[in-house]
């Protein structure tokens, strides 16, 4: 069974500060790697896409990739109100098969 | 319209009824996935499509669930013999080619089993 884990939170930091979200993951088949944001009642919405080893940044946002580890993470720079929202995790293998979703953290920037 | 399309957007139906829940992909789009997604929980993969091939259907819970895309565009999931379990949103997404790229999300399908 393929297993994708994130702690659930909530995760709370202050507005400014960074919000550092992880995702572990146990298939070492795993080659594609993605962080989505899902706003409360909303569908997820596709953030950052990583496939090699190392950093890849996007504005405020840089997701990290570590596959010695299994392990990837999303940090959030400047952390601003409006990025409140559950962050998930997804990863699938090099043909988009076994798509696996963790089941989120939740973040919470206070103003 | 420019983004992935669900029907009906709710559902409420007594145990026993059959449902089609629709989804209508962005057009061009080669993949299409279907998505359980229950409340504080991440997406649970069910099934997914390139063209009207169905790829993987490891994650439909049983037999009384069963997809289809005759076309290669618009699919439909179908739940028989509901049960209350079976409560949950049902998400579709599209992609638009087949090697793991940027999933396109619908608004979801809320189903509620009576």
């Amino acid at each position: 069974q393929k297993e994708v884990e994130q702690n659930s939170g909530p995760l709370s930091v202050p507005e400014g500060a960074i919000a550092s979200l992880n995702c572990t993951y146990s298939d070492r088949g795993s080659q594609s790697f993605f962080w989505y944001r899902q706003y409360s009642g909303k569908s997820p919405e596709l953030i950052m896409s990583i496939y090699s080893n190392g950093d890849k940044e996007d504005g405020r946002f840089t997701a990290q990739l570590n596959k010695a580890s299994q392990y990837v993470s999303l940090l959030i720079r400047d952390s601003q109100p409006s990025d409140s929202a559950t962050y998930l995790c997804a990863v699938a293998d090099n043909y988009g098969q076994n798509f696996v979703f963790g089941p989120g953290t939740r973040l919470s920037v206070l103003p | 319209g420019a983004g992935v399309s669900q029907s009906p957007r709710y559902k409420v139906t007594k145990r026993g009824q059959d449902v089609a829940l629709r989804c209508d992909p962005i057009s061009g789009h080669v993949s299409l996935y279907w998505y359980r997604q229950a409340l504080g929980q991440g997406p649970e993969f069910l099934t997914y499509f390139n063209y009207e091939a169905q790829q993987d259907k490891s994650g439909l819970p049983n037999d009384r669930f069963s997809a289809e895309r005759p076309e290669g565009s618009i699919s439909t999931l179908t739940i028989q013999r509901t049960e209350q379990r079976d409560s949950a949103m049902y998400r579709c997404a599209s992609s638009l080619d087949r090697v793991g790229g940027t999933q396109y999300f619908g608004p979801g399908t809320r189903l509620t089993v009576l």
